[in-house]
């Protein structure tokens, strides 16, 4: 069975950096890449990029790419995202996803709440 | 950049009825399309890709038609299950969502 389970909720202040894991399990890490979802309360799905396992591509969304990190690690089968200068707007439920074109499965979600 | 744009926003059904939900993209997109239900306080799952082909485990009373710039998922007979928030999705060096489809007991 294919999981994809995140980290726990976090708050932060404007200005801080979160980072937020994906463990996967059930499936060769290295051959599925991992994408990164975001949906602000009540709002939709934001796409914000993926990674490669494999050789550590990345791709980010053009509005998010100078802000965002995301990283891989094969010996747990991790992939972490990091989002820095953290606004109110970023305040939003956090998915990752299996697949670099269309996503399945998702993780839990993670909330990063951003409040002074 | 390729915008998606789904309709209607809202749906109001009952069970039984046969829904349409749209999804049309600003430029061509070939086939490049998924189709995700999300239901409240919990993560989407996929339904539909490469614009018709049904996900493994997902009931067949769900379908996905259409090419280029117009799509369709059709429920052919909705059932207490499927309420819940829609969405299309365009993948191809490109990922965009569509806004929602919430579809709602009439």
């Amino acid at each position: 069975q294919v999981l994809l389970v995140q980290s726990a909720a976090e708050v932060k202040k404007p200005g801080a950096s979160v980072k937020v894991s994906c463990k996967t399990s059930g499936y060769t890490f290295t051959t599925y890449g991992i994408s990164w979802v975001r949906q602000a309360p009540g709002q939709g799905l934001e796409w914000m990029g993926w990674i490669s396992p494999f050789n550590g591509n990345t791709k980010y969304a053009e509005k998010l790419q100078d802000r965002v990190t995301m990283t891989s690690d094969a010996s747990t089968s991790t992939v972490y995202l990091e989002v820095r200068r953290l606004t109110s707007d970023d305040t939003a439920v956090y998915y990752c996803a299996r697949g670099l074109a269309e996503f399945d499965p998702w993780g839990q979600g993670t909330l990063v709440t951003v409040s002074s | 950049d390729i915008q998606m744009t789904q309709s209607p926003s809202t749906l109001s059904a009952s069970v039984g009825d046969r829904l349409n939900i749209s999804c049309r993209a600003s430029q061509s997109i070939g086939d490049w399309l998924a189709w995700y239900q999300q239901k409240a306080g919990k993560a989407p799952n996929l339904l539909i890709y490469k614009a018709s082909i049904l996900h493994s485990g997902v009931s067949s009373r769900f379908s996905g038609s259409g090419s280029g710039t117009e799509f369709t998922l059709t429920i052919s007979s909705l059932q207490p299950d499927d309420f819940a928030i829609y969405y299309c999705q365009h993948y191809n060096n490109e990922w965009t969502f569509g806004q929602g489809t919430k579809v709602e007991i009439k």
